[in-house]
């Protein structure tokens, strides 16, 4: 158990269904991610919130849409995905420090949420 | 942005034996390096890490070396067992912004 919990572990969901994934990290961590995870591909970062800030990814298709209510938890929000959208989607948190560049660089990662777009 | 990549994509070794996992980035201004093991079903979890002012790192059957100029660096496992069995996975990044990860190796271990 790392300290980062997601829930779903697995979902499945029609191309028109809306649904969350949710993150949750007890590691007083201040930076948490969003990775998607597919079949021999690299792990995909979608999203970042540091020290209370979004950083964009623009390659990320707007069916996607992240929110981060605070430092421990972390949302993913799914509305008219596409099959090519099935996949793990990992959640990830770390510690930074004031400033952003200085930082243990660990990422704890959680055990995923294994999404199916039918 | 960085670039990753990360060979072989499969790799089969005997218990006992060594692998060894080979990553390039391309932005020269990356200056942490860690490694993940991800076993069947479960998280990527770090295995080992090196930052831009030192070349090698050991722990124990792992080791990490890094060549700057080349922009390269490599996963050393030695004396191979199959619980090392797992996809590893490289990555490069400027501090822990904005971290790239290689495709990922997918090692079996004879016994």
């Amino acid at each position: 158990e790392t300290g980062v919990t997601q829930t779903p572990r697995h979902l499945v969901m029609g191309m028109t269904n809306k649904k969350s994934l949710k993150c949750e990290q007890h590691l007083g961590h201040n930076a948490m991610y969003w990775y998607k995870q597919s079949a021999k591909k690299p792990l995909e970062l979608m999203f970042v919130y540091s020290l209370e800030e979004r950083v964009e990814n623009n390659s990320v298709p707007s069916r996607f849409s992240p929110e981060c209510p605070n430092s421990s938890h972390l949302f993913l929000h799914l509305h008219t995905l596409q099959p090519e959208d099935s996949a793990l989607y990992l959640c990830a948190s770390s510690l930074k420090a004031s400033g952003g560049s200085a930082n243990t660089g660990e990422l704890f990662f959680g055990e995923g949420s294994r999404l199916t777009v039918l | 942005g960085e670039n990753v990549e990360q060979h072989p994509s499969t790799l089969s070794v005997q218990e006992g034996d060594s692998a060894v996992i080979k990553c390039t980035y391309s932005d020269s201004a990356s200056n942490y390096f860690p490694w993940y093991k991800q076993e069947l079903g479960k998280r990527p979890q770090l295995i080992i890490d090196i930052r831009s002012n030192v070349g090698e790192k050991k722990d124990q059957r792992i080791a990490v070396t890094l060549n700057k100029t080349a922009k390269h660096f490599s996963l050393h496992i030695t004396e191979t067992q199959p619980e090392d069995s797992a996809v590893y996975f490289c990555a490069a990044s400027i501090g822990n912004n904005d971290m790239r990860f290689g495709a990922g190796t997918r090692l079996t271990v004879k016994p």
